[in-house]
């Protein structure tokens, strides 16, 4: 079955620190693949997305992507994070631009001083 | 920025009551869609919604649910009997064409009580 994995439930950095955020995906073909970030009380607003060609891709708000096929990988980052980065950030995927998508569970983001 | 406008954005309705969650998608989107997120939980695919019939839907969209675009603009997701599980943020989605990326409402925070 199609799936999308969140290893990390909830991560804690520093203001100014890096972040990577890990999502695997298991799908028969490289699907297309997006980065979600959820505000309290707020939608869905989409970082970036992976459809094809350069594997590093670049979003909204200074985060960026990289797609590795070989580890099945479309992990989230973020050189110097920001107080107003605390989020829940969602990775999801889909067979083709139109289709469903499914979601990983999501890691919360919490920002320290 | 075009945004997707959800109504109400919470609504509180006793456990057998019909409820009506609407949706206005981005005017020029062809393709629309439906999620919920119970609390806690990923964000789930209802329904898809093309050429004014749906194109998929998942197990959970059974037969208490339906969809309607009944006037070109709103794009609509009633519930008939609602039940205590049906509690959950509902989001509607809507989507240009297969290269472009979803755009979410903010959703409606439905209540069965």
């Amino acid at each position: 079955a199609q799936s999308v994995t969140q290893p990390d439930i909830h991560i804690t950095v520093s203001e100014g620190a890096s972040l990577e955020l890990r999502c695997n995906y298991s799908y028969g073909a490289t699907p297309y693949l997006f980065w979600y970030v959820q505000s309290p009380g707020q939608g869905l607003q989409l970082l970036l997305k992976y459809f094809s060609g350069d594997t590093l891709v670049q979003g909204i708000k200074g985060f960026e992507a990289e797609f590795k096929r070989s580890q099945s990988s479309f992990n989230l980052r973020k050189p110097s994070v920001h107080w107003s980065d605390a989020a829940e950030y969602f990775c999801a995927a889909s067979n083709f631009g139109n289709e469903k998508l499914t979601f990983g569970t999501g890691t919360r983001l919490t920002i320290i001083p | 920025e075009p945004e997707v406008t959800q109504t109400p954005s919470h609504q509180v309705t006793q456990m057998g009551q019909e409820v009506i969650l609407r949706c206005v998608p981005i005017s020029n989107h062809l393709y629309f869609y439906w999620y919920r997120q119970i609390l806690g939980q990923k964000v789930e695919f209802l329904v898809s919604f093309y050429n004014n019939e749906i194109s998929e839907k998942s197990e959970i969209f059974d037969d208490q649910f339906s969809v309607e675009r009944p006037d070109g603009s709103n794009f609509t997701l009633k519930i008939r009997s609602t039940k205590l599980e049906d509690s959950a943020m509902y989001f509607c989605a809507s989507l240009r064409g297969p290269n472009y990326g979803y755009t979410f409402g903010s959703g409606t925070r439905l209540t069965v009580v």
